[in-house]
């Protein structure tokens, strides 16, 4: 085990509601980064989270916003849910922001939107 | 343009058969690394392997072999003797530098037959 926690484990919302998502790092461990990843596809990066401010993001829409907490833990905020947002989430952290750096993932949130 | 792309989708072979995973790549970048990680049923990734583009050394890790060669842009995997507990989800990744997001391939779905 990675030491990375997501909760909740699995979720059920209903389109053009908000959900908040939760990832706690791994110890001394002070990047987040968040990923989608739709069922039989990999993982598409959303942004990631340094020093507690985003510090890159793919093609999401604003919609996707993140918060990171002194203690390095991130949430995942995605608002006006779509039905294309049914996916799991995952949330990985490392040692440092940067290219070179391994991120160690977490089991994932499934969200599901109706 | 997909930047890493893993054109088998799915591979059955049966246990203690050598199976290779085929990773291509693309990028400008002169400076990147290389990653595969591991996906079982339960969803969380596991890191196997990081890889920076000046190292083309070929690794082994027990039954675990990576072959990078920068001449094809490719970064293959190959598992020798397989074991059911093989079975997965593989995905190869790509991180340029600067920048600090993966980019992930589709995935190789390999079922190992007792």
């Amino acid at each position: 085990e990675t030491g990375v926690t997501q909760s909740p484990t699995h979720l059920i919302k209903t389109r053009g509601q908000q959900v908040t998502l939760r990832c706690s790092s791994q110890s001394g461990h002070n990047t987040v980064s968040w990923y989608q990843q739709a069922l039989g596809q990999g993982p598409q990066f959303i942004f990631q989270y340094y020093r507690e401010e985003e510090n890159g993001r793919g093609n999401f829409p604003p919609r996707f916003s993140g918060l990171q907490f002194p203690n390095y833990s991130s949430e995942l905020n995605v608002n006006a849910l779509e039905l294309d947002d049914s996916a799991l989430y995952l949330c990985a952290s490392s040692l440092q922001q940067g290219s070179g750096y391994e991120q160690y993932f977490g089991p994932g949130t499934r969200l599901t939107v109706t | 343009a997909q930047k890493v792309t893993q054109a088998q989708t799915e591979i059955s072979v049966v246990e203690k058969e050598d199976v290779t995973l085929d990773c291509v790549y693309e990028t400008r970048d002169t400076t990147y690394y290389l990653f595969w990680y591991k996906q079982p049923p339960s969803g969380e990734l596991v890191f196997l392997i990081r890889r920076n583009s000046f190292d083309e050394q070929n690794e082994i890790s027990g039954r675990y072999s990576w072959n990078f060669q920068k001449s094809t842009s490719s970064f293959n995997f190959t598992i020798t003797a397989s074991q059911v507990v093989d079975s997965a989800v593989y995905f190869c990744a790509l991180s340029e530098a600067p920048g600090n997001q993966f980019y992930f391939g589709t995935g190789t779905s390999l079922t190992v037959i007792p």
